[in-house]
């Protein structure tokens, strides 16, 4: 499975728009860019999940360029209730029920007001 | 999606007993997983169980400190054999519907 790198943490303010990066240089023509966030004594909660180009959904927009060694995850005008750990994971097809996911050290966002 | 419900939600447990976890799912699913997440850090994968056949460990976990049982595609549970402090984490279970995973809500554990 392919490694990510992330920023360990990153600060904002309420309103702003939020964008966190991943790299993951040695992602394989199969695999798919999934974003999860988890909050404090709770499990990871998906996000948003992409392949290439540009993804949105009513959460979140997620940025990947052609070469997809990096993708960006942009949270429009956060909340303190975006305050979360946001982990970028990459694997094959995500559709197959029996793909394990591996976790890379995530990003914690702090919204301060 | 599916809504895994995870018990006990926490514990404390005295050196060298043993405690099991237990998931259960409100659909059928192929594939289970459970993570240890110890404070501050991020999630590593213990093991994939699948219904009717052994758990597959990963690198570093054995199945005599976490055994595992998957008896029907609704259900399964962790066990830590033998604890110690340095079993003292958050264990979560979690499952794949279509292109996203669903997690429970964690045990935590601590041993004393």
């Amino acid at each position: 499975l392919a490694k990510t790198t992330q920023p360990i943490s990153m600060d904002s303010y309420e309103g702003q728009e939020v964008n966190i990066t991943c790299s993951h240089n040695n992602i394989a023509t199969n695999d798919y860019i999934t974003w999860y966030q988890q909050f404090p004594s709770q499990g990871p909660r998906f996000i948003i999940q992409g392949y290439k180009t540009k993804v949105t959904n009513e959460v979140a927009s997620l940025f990947i360029p052609a070469d997809r060694k990096s993708s960006t995850l942009s949270l429009p005008r956060v909340s303190l209730s975006d305050t979360a750990v946001y982990y970028c994971l990459v694997g094959a097809p995500m559709g197959g029920a029996t793909n394990k996911l591996i976790f890379g050290t995530g990003t914690l966002l702090a919204v301060q007001p | 999606s599916a809504v895994i419900s995870q018990k006990p939600s926490r514990d404390i447990c005295q050196r060298g007993t043993s405690l099991t976890i237990q998931c259960q799912v409100d659909s059928q699913v192929t594939m289970m997983f459970w993570y240890r997440q110890q404070p501050g850090q991020s999630l590593t994968l213990i093991a994939t169980a699948n219904q009717g056949s052994e758990a597959t460990y990963e690198s570093g976990f054995v199945i005599d400190k976490f055994p595992i049982s998957r008896p029907n595609l609704t259900f399964s549970t962790l066990t830590v054999s033998n604890m110690s402090p340095e079993d003292s984490s958050i264990y979560l279970c979690s499952t794949r519907i279509g292109i996203e995973a669903f997690f429970g809500q964690g045990t935590r554990l601590t041993v004393v």
